[in-house]
């Protein structure tokens, strides 16, 4: 089942920060996060297994709260380069990595 | 390391032909899998291949979609024949099958007129 990001898009000034989350119905065993500029292919971001374990490169971290199938991903001091889609992608069991992806949080980032 | 090479890059047909999408993903890696991404959505599976064993194609239009991975190394997507609909993005992406995340091909954009 496919996971649901929240919000569909957002328009951020160089500077502020954002918060992309991702839910599931589903229970959850790892999330990964890709960014996809417009005519790209995505790229891995990170990756976050059971456990509740909280990662970060640089100003991008991320969250995974597996009793509630939820991850968010937070965008710190927001820079023009951190445009693009975000999308989360979902895993039921370990060892599985065969991803279901969200519908994806379009990210705009503005002078 | 080399990335995950997708040929051709653009292919423009007309609906009820046929057409093939082209994979080599990167060396080592045996896990490789096909995305069907339509413009504003989410990237959607349509097949994963362990080696050269199919591990999951319940998403796979089998009527008209086949897909094959040779020696577990290059694989090819077929259409045919296509439809409308079937304009989108095909995404190859493979992965080590360790902890870690999916390395995408720049994918083919597939229009059918």
């Amino acid at each position: 089942q496919q996971p649901v990001q929240s919000p569909q898009a957002v328009i951020l000034r160089e500077g502020e920060d954002a918060v992309i989350n991702c839910s599931s119905s589903k229970a959850l065993y790892s999330v990964h996060w890709y960014r996809q500029k417009h005519g790209e292919a995505p790229v891995f971001l990170m990756i976050l297994l059971k456990g509740g374990e909280q990662k970060g490169h640089e100003k991008i971290s991320a969250s995974f709260n597996e009793k509630k199938q939820q991850s968010s991903l937070y965008l710190t001091a927001s820079q023009l380069s951190y445009s693009g889609t975000y999308f989360c992608g979902t895993a039921p069991g370990a060892g599985s990595y065969q991803l279901t992806f969200g519908k994806g949080t379009k990210l705009s980032v503005i002078p | 390391e080399a990335g995950v090479a997708q040929s051709p890059r653009y292919k423009i047909i007309e609906k009820r032909q046929s057409v093939a999408f082209w994979c080599n993903p990167i060396s080592g890696h045996a896990t490789l899998y096909w995305y069907q991404q339509i413009l504003g959505q989410g990237p959607k599976l349509l097949i994963q291949f362990q080696n050269n064993g199919v591990v999951d194609d319940s998403q796979l239009p089998k009527d008209r979609f086949s897909a094959e991975r040779l020696k577990g190394v290059d694989s090819t997507l077929k259409i045919q024949p296509a439809k409308l609909e079937d304009s989108a993005v095909y995404l190859c992406a493979s992965h080590r099958g360790t902890r870690g995340g999916y390395t995408f091909g720049s994918g083919t954009r597939l229009t059918v007129v």
